[in-house]
């Protein structure tokens, strides 16, 4: 059974960087797509970006300047680190897998910016 | 980037009766490989969301086959055949054929 359980920091001040990992479990790096999405009030989901299991990432316009995804398959975990947040980045963020047939989900995390 | 809009907002369904629920993009969502990259996503109070339907009519592994999505271009449907409890929620589209990957507003399946 395929599982993803992401953890990292839920409460930044502004110009903070946000951190978020997410270890997989009982799935191979290949095959999936390895997605970071966000969710607020204000914005609905909100596509952050992604990585392939050869390193390739893609990532929303809006947030390219402030964001990167990494991968560590040794670890088999996935991070998101997004700069210089500000209250905009106050959100559930979710990691998620997507392959054909099957999508995995993380639990999501709160993370709020305030000072 | 591709604006998602969905109708309605809200749909009060009948256990048992079907619904369904409309996506329109501002652009066409056919990607130069041919296939049109329209998913659908189901999110439970409190819960993850989860891709139900990808490529317009796809279902995911383990996804009710009262769940079905068609469409082309730029408008897309799904529908449900006889809505269950466990269907309540918020419903959204995405499209994954332009940068960024864009979701539309949700649409709010209840029970009456």
């Amino acid at each position: 059974q395929v599982q993803l359980q992401q953890w990292g920091a839920g409460l930044l001040k502004p110009s903070e960087t946000l951190s978020l990992t997410c270890a997989v479990y009982g799935a191979s790096f290949s095959g999936y797509y390895w997605s970071w999405i966000r969710q607020s009030p204000g914005k609905g989901l909100e596509y952050i970006g992604e990585i392939t299991h050869r390193g390739s990432t893609n990532y929303n316009p809006s947030l390219k300047s402030r964001v990167a995804i990494s991968l560590d398959t040794s670890k088999k975990q996935f991070s998101l680190k997004l700069r210089s947040v500000t209250a905009a980045d106050t959100a559930v963020y979710y990691c998620a897998a997507f392959g054909e047939l099957r999508n995995h989900w993380g639990q999501g995390t709160l993370v709020t910016v305030s000072s | 980037d591709v604006v998602m809009t969905q109708s309605p907002l809200s749909l009060p369904v009948t256990l048992g009766q079907p619904a369904s629920i409309s996506c329109r993009s501002s652009q066409s969502l056919v990607y130069s490989d041919g296939h049109t990259y329209l998913n659908w996503f189901h999110q439970r109070p409190g819960q993850s969301p989860r891709r139900l339907i990808y490529k317009v009519s796809n279902r995911d592994s383990g996804v009710p086959d009262r769940f079905s999505g068609s469409g082309s271009g730029t408008e897309f449907t799904l529908k449900i055949s006889r809505v269950e409890a466990e269907d309540v929620g918020v419903y959204y589209c995405m499209q994954g054929t332009h940068w960024p990957l864009t979701f539309g507003g949700g649409t709010k399946v209840e029970i009456k």
